[in-house]
């Protein structure tokens, strides 16, 4: 199985400022016949299901906002919240989907300082 | 709009088998890569997928649950049933149905529904 691990295991920002959360897999989530990272970031807010925020790494999904980006490649990744919001407290996941078993991040807690 | 509803018993007893059924509309279980998938969470933990079952009947198991689980489709209801065979406490979790897309190994989690907490205990 694919090993997903994120950190750190929560961060308090202040409103406005910058969250950045990593996430490293093992191995490697780069498929080099078409150069894509198989890997998703979810926002999960308290009672609620996941919501899936960026996948092929740094891909925005439809309706979120740009304030959320996604970077890395192969092994590290990156989910950063430039200007931090009350609505962004939760919990972020990562998850790989280059291959099944489908494995997931421990999860990195977000909240206002 | 994509939407997806699970339902099944919230309390079962250690040694039952859970049988969970999604009920999704939007899309179709016809449509070529599409899929629906099953991913649980215990209370205060991490995610974890269980299974998937793609348009094309293909699916796919968590190895280490693999014994346990059956996923199946009926694409005439628009429904997705997992079952679980031999509970024990340490199932006690949310369970989520979700929708899929993509093939193979490589399916993308896209929507997921909200969620039934199922609790096992004698």
């Amino acid at each position: 199985d694919i090993v997903m691990t994120q950190s750190p295991d929560s961060l308090a920002v202040s409103l406005g400022e910058r969250a950045t959360i990593n996430c490293k897999s093992s191995p490697s989530l780069l498929y080099s016949s078409n150069n894509k990272n198989y890997l998703a970031w979810y926002q999960q807010k308290a009672g609620q299901p996941p919501k899936l925020l960026i996948y092929w790494a740094s891909i925005r999904e439809s309706g979120v906002p740009d304030r959320f980006s996604g970077s890395g490649s192969g092994t590290d990744f990156t989910l950063t919240i430039s200007s931090l919001q009350a609505e962004d407290v939760a919990v972020y996941y990562c998850q790989q989907y280059y291959n099944t078993p489908l494995t997931f991040g421990g999860g990195t807690k977000v909240e206002i300082k | 709009q994509i939407t997806l509803k699970e339902s099944g018993p919230t309390l079962v007893k250690p040694t039952q088998t859970l049988t969970l059924t999604c009920t999704f509309s939007g899309f179709s279980l016809t449509t070529s890569a599409v899929g629906v998938g099953w991913i649980r969470q215990p209370p205060g933990k991490a995610l974890e997928w269980l299974a998937l079952n793609y348009w094309s009947d293909e699916k796919r198991y968590s190895p280490s649950l693999r014994n346990r689980l059956t996923i199946t489709k009926d694409t005439t209801k628009n429904q997705v049933v997992l079952t679980m065979t031999n509970m024990d406490p340490v199932d006690t979790a949310t369970y989520y149905c979700a929708h899929l897309r993509g093939t193979g190994n490589s399916p993308l989690v896209d929507f997921w529904g909200q969620g039934i907490l199922v609790t096992v205990s004698s």
